[in-house]
């Protein structure tokens, strides 16, 4: 069964730094599409970047391009989010999630997440 | 990248049916056959429901339906139960490989 698992959150204080994991096993890892997608406190859901299934090509959020990386290591099966600069905005839980379908298409399988706190 | 609109609630009794919307733009819902849908309960991940507008992943109740007209796409829901309470969330591919969510409908069963 696919399971994913993201770790790495905390508290940080504005402007610093964190780099999220997100480690998978069920599926062919290396044949999948990734996203990192973010929920604030009693907000809604927020796409935040995707990754394709060998890394080559990385696609953000206008909200967080230039400060977060995405990034995969196939052969240890994780997916990456460094994450810099931060605010008091990017106070969320942090989900990783799999492609559905190897392309552009739906998000089917999603982790429970990692809570983000940006504060001083 | 502006989000989806969906109603903020809706509810209905059960057996009834309700329907949840989700309004775009051509620039995302009305130009890509890529709109799933997704459920969550309070402190859970989200599962989705409707994949491709229309199709049900393997598992999920045949009481859920998706559709699409123009810009808006639609998440039916018929014979609720009391457990179909929670938040759903319509999501679009939106081109160049980005997404868009709606805000989440909290559907409360009566």
């Amino acid at each position: 069964q696919v399971q994913l698992v993201e770790s790495g959150g905390g508290v940080v204080q504005p402007g610093g730094s964190l780099r999220l994991s997100c480690a998978a096993s069920g599926f062919t890892f290396s044949s999948y599409g990734m996203h990192w997608v973010r929920q604030a406190p009693g907000k809604g859901l927020e796409w935040v970047a995707f990754i394709r299934y060998d890394g080559s090509n990385k696609y953000y959020a206008d909200s967080v391009k230039g400060r977060f990386t995405i990034s995969r290591d196939n052969s240890k099966n994780t997916l990456y989010l460094q994450m810099n600069s931060l605010r008091a905005e990017d106070s969320a839980v942090y989900y990783c999630a799999k492609d559905g379908c190897g392309g552009d298409c739906y998000l089917d399988y999603w982790g429970q997440g990692t809570l983000v706190t940006v504060s001083s | 990248q502006s989000a989806l609109t969906q109603p903020a609630s809706v509810s209905g009794s059960p057996g009834q049916s309700i329907t949840i919307s989700c309004t775009g733009t051509s620039s995302d819902v009305g130009g890509y056959n890529y709109v799933s849908w997704y459920q969550q309960h309070p402190g859970k991940a989200p599962k989705l429901m409707i994949y491709d507008v229309s199709k049900r992943p393997s598992g999920v109740s045949n009481r859920f339906s998706g559709s699409k007209s123009g810009n808006t796409a639609s998440l039916t829901i018929s014979g609720l139960q009391a457990e179909d309470e929670a938040d759903y969330y319509c999501c679009s591919y939106a081109g160049s490989s980005t997404w868009v969510f709606g805000g989440g409908t909290k559907l409360t069963v009566l």
